[in-house]
């Protein structure tokens, strides 16, 4: 089964410095790998996906995320944080179903604070 | 395009009551997920349909748990009898084909507090 792993359910920065959030991947195939965020009272938004395609990946919002299969990671940065960035963030891998279609896998979640 | 729509958005029952939540995916979408999100456990995949047809509900936590899909356009997720242990966000997701490589649309989710 794939998983993935987040290092730090909390993570803190000044508005203005770089964000990392951390995401590391156990997978028998070459997996698809997503970034989710998720604000207060809210679903769940796509921020990136990686595909195979590329391995650095661009999403919304100035994020971007690696793909390392080397290290398998797939951690997510911002160069400058903003104050609206303040949410929680989610990494999955995802795995095909035999019968078809996708079935997601998440991460506990890091929370990401903002401070001025 | 509306998203995905769930109802309620809170849902406040005693235990031994009958809980249903109800999800209306994304028109076009083949594929509907039902989560479930709790600070111990985090996002778990509770039930997943393709086309209308369950394809893996190994997530289904008990008997109590039931979902259907009885057309494109509507899901249901019951709970009877509800119990304390259930309280959680319940978020419904759907995707257009369900390939491995699409991303997921999430409705808002409905906060269920059993007493």
């Amino acid at each position: 089964a794939q998983s993935v792993t987040q290092l730090g359910s909390h993570v803190s920065v000044s508005e203005g410095a770089l964000v990392l959030l951390r995401c590391n991947y156990s997978s028998s195939v070459p997996p698809y790998l997503f970034w989710y965020v998720q604000y207060p009272n809210q679903g769940l938004q796509l921020l990136l996906k990686y595909t195979s395609a590329a391995t650095l990946v661009k999403g919304i919002n100035g994020f971007e995320a690696e793909f390392k299969k080397s290290e398998t990671s797939f951690h997510l940065t911002k160069p400058s944080a903003h104050m609206s960035d303040a949410a929680e963030y989610f990494c999955a891998v995802s795995e095909g179903f035999t019968g078809g279609g996708n079935k997601l896998t998440f991460g506990t979640g890091t929370q990401l604070k903002v401070e001025l | 395009d509306a998203g995905v729509i769930q109802s309620p958005r809170h849902e406040v029952t005693e235990m031994g009551q009958e809980v249903t939540l109800r999800c209306k995916p994304i028109s076009g979408h083949n594929s509907l997920f039902w989560y479930r999100q709790t600070m111990m456990r985090g996002l778990e995949l509770l039930i997943y349909f393709n086309n209308n047809v369950p394809i893996d509900d190994s997530g289904m936590p008990e008997d109590r748990f039931s979902a259907k899909m009885p057309n494109a356009s509507f899901s249901t997720l019951k709970i009877q009898p509800s119990e304390p242990r259930d309280s959680a966000v319940y978020f419904c997701a759907s995707s257009p084909r369900g390939s491995a490589n699409e991303k997921l649309f999430f409705g808002s989710g409905t906060q269920l507090s059993v007493l």
